[in-house]
């Protein structure tokens, strides 16, 4: 069935990188633009970033414009997150979601910032 | 990008109808068809229960349906069941090639 998998997130400290990883099945991967999302304990959604099918088209939200970057490999269904100089403001569950519709959520990785 | 305004918690009992508002900008709502909106049970993740305003994907009840008038899309719920408590969210696209959330509203069933 249509899937998705996150991983790698974990207890990383202020100032530090982490390397989010989203695994694709139960659908053509490269013919949908993707996206990660991402809720602060007992808070609300929040758009962190997409890409386009063929990966050549990228955008982030200010809050992490600079620091994340998104990207993609078609050939292993695969999306990823590169976080650097995380701050405690960036502790949440990360989704990554299908399509920009995010018609399809996967059930999320815990990232901590914390010292 | 400033946060769509939801109200913070509506609530209803089995079988009555509650809207939830979903207020932004001529940047987003007010300028584009697309509108989606999302329940998030406790502890799970959210799940798409309305895109373009108001079409539901495959699977949604019939209960659920969206609308939009100028910078304000609602969500109604018809025929309120105890599983509907849930938290909502809406989304917009945006003049920026973006996308925002609502703040978020908590549907209790009385």
């Amino acid at each position: 069935q249509v899937q998705l998998v996150e991983s790698g997130g974990g207890l990383v400290k202020p100032g530090g990188s982490l390397r989010l990883s989203c695994a694709a099945s139960g659908f053509t991967f490269s013919d949908y633009y993707m996206s990660w999302i991402r809720q602060a304990p007992g808070k609300g959604l929040e758009w962190i970033s997409y890409i386009s099918d063929n990966g050549r088209t990228t955008y982030h939200a200010d809050s992490v414009k600079g620091r994340f970057t998104i990207s993609r490999d078609n050939a292993k269904n695969s999306l990823y997150l590169q976080m650097n100089s995380l701050t405690a403001g960036d502790t949440a569950v990360y989704y990554c979601a299908r399509a920009v519709t995010f018609d399809i959520w996967g059930q999320g990785t815990m990232v901590t910032v914390s010292s | 990008q400033s946060a769509l305004t939801q109200p913070p918690s509506v609530s209803g009992s089995p079988g009555q109808s509650v809207t939830i508002s979903c207020t932004g900008t001529s940047s987003d709502v007010g300028n584009y068809n697309r509108v989606t909106w999302y329940q998030q049970p406790p502890g799970t993740a959210p799940k798409l229960i309305i895109y373009e305003v108001s079409n539901r994907p495959s699977g949604v009840p019939e209960r659920f349906s969206g609308s939009k008038s100028g910078n304000t899309a609602s969500l109604t719920i018809s025929g309120l069941q105890a599983e509907d408590e849930a938290d909502y969210y809406c989304s917009s696209y945006t003049r920026s090639n973006t996308y925002v959330f609502g703040t978020g509203t908590t549907v209790n069933v009385l």
